[in-house]
């Protein structure tokens, strides 16, 4: 699988949209971006994943760029309850088989 | 519909020892998970359990083993312990092994090897 470059803390002001970068570089044409996020002390949870296209959903929104070397996570309107670490993954061959990189830990301030 | 539920939530256990963590999944769910995720890192994937057999397997010592059953919840056995193995274990959950499947993940067993 395709390895993962996130930077490793961000903050963001409530309310403000939180634009969260991952460059995967390497990807190749069958794989898929995931995010998931994890707060403290909890297992983490699935946010968004696509293949090329730009995906929404009720959470968030997935910008993949046209040579899918990168995508950005949008949380249109953050809550401190969005604090947490953000974990992009790029899956190849099966999602079971996830590689967790340290993710970026996004701090939500008032 | 409950999500992916593991037990127990915290376990100590002495170097040397043996434990069985549990796991069931979400409903309508057929493939298990698990990872390991030391303090501060990312989790590492162990193993994956599909129509009750090891599908794919990490970088982890035979001391690992596992066991789906026929309802497809799953245990996880970890022998002779080490101390390098206090860590949250984390299972989780998704329909199938395709690309397209999204994990679903339990809160996890913290396990602390004294």
């Amino acid at each position: 699988d395709a390895k993962t470059t996130q930077p490793p803390s961000m903050d963001c002001a409530e309310g403000r949209a939180a634009n969260l970068p991952c460059n995967h570089s390497t990807i190749s044409g069958n794989e898929y971006v995931y995010w998931y996020r994890q707060i403290h002390s909890q297992g983490p949870q699935y946010i968004i994943h696509g293949l090329k296209n730009n995906e929404t959903n009720e959470m968030a929104s997935l910008i993949i760029t046209e040579d899918r070397k990168s995508s950005t996570l949008i949380l249109p309107h953050a809550t401190l309850r969005d604090t947490a670490v953000y974990y992009c993954i790029v899956l190849k061959r099966d999602a079971g088989k996830s590689t967790f990189g340290d993710g970026t830990t996004l701090t939500v301030k008032p | 519909d409950a999500g992916v539920t593991q037990s127990p939530t915290h376990l100590i256990k002495t170097r040397g020892q043996q434990v069985t963590l549990r796991c069931s999944p979400k409903s309508g769910h057929d493939t298990v998970s698990w990872y390991q995720q030391a303090l501060g890192q990312g989790p590492q994937f162990i193993f994956q359990y599909y129509e009750e057999e090891e599908r794919q397997r990490g970088n982890f010592p035979d001391r690992f083993s596992g066991h789906q059953f026929p309802n497809y919840s799953s245990e996880l056995n970890v022998n002779a312990l080490l101390l390098g193995d206090s860590a949250l274990y984390l299972c989780a959950s998704s329909s199938g092994t395709g690309l397209n499947s999204p994990l679903h993940f339990g809160n996890g067993t913290r396990l602390t090897v004294t």
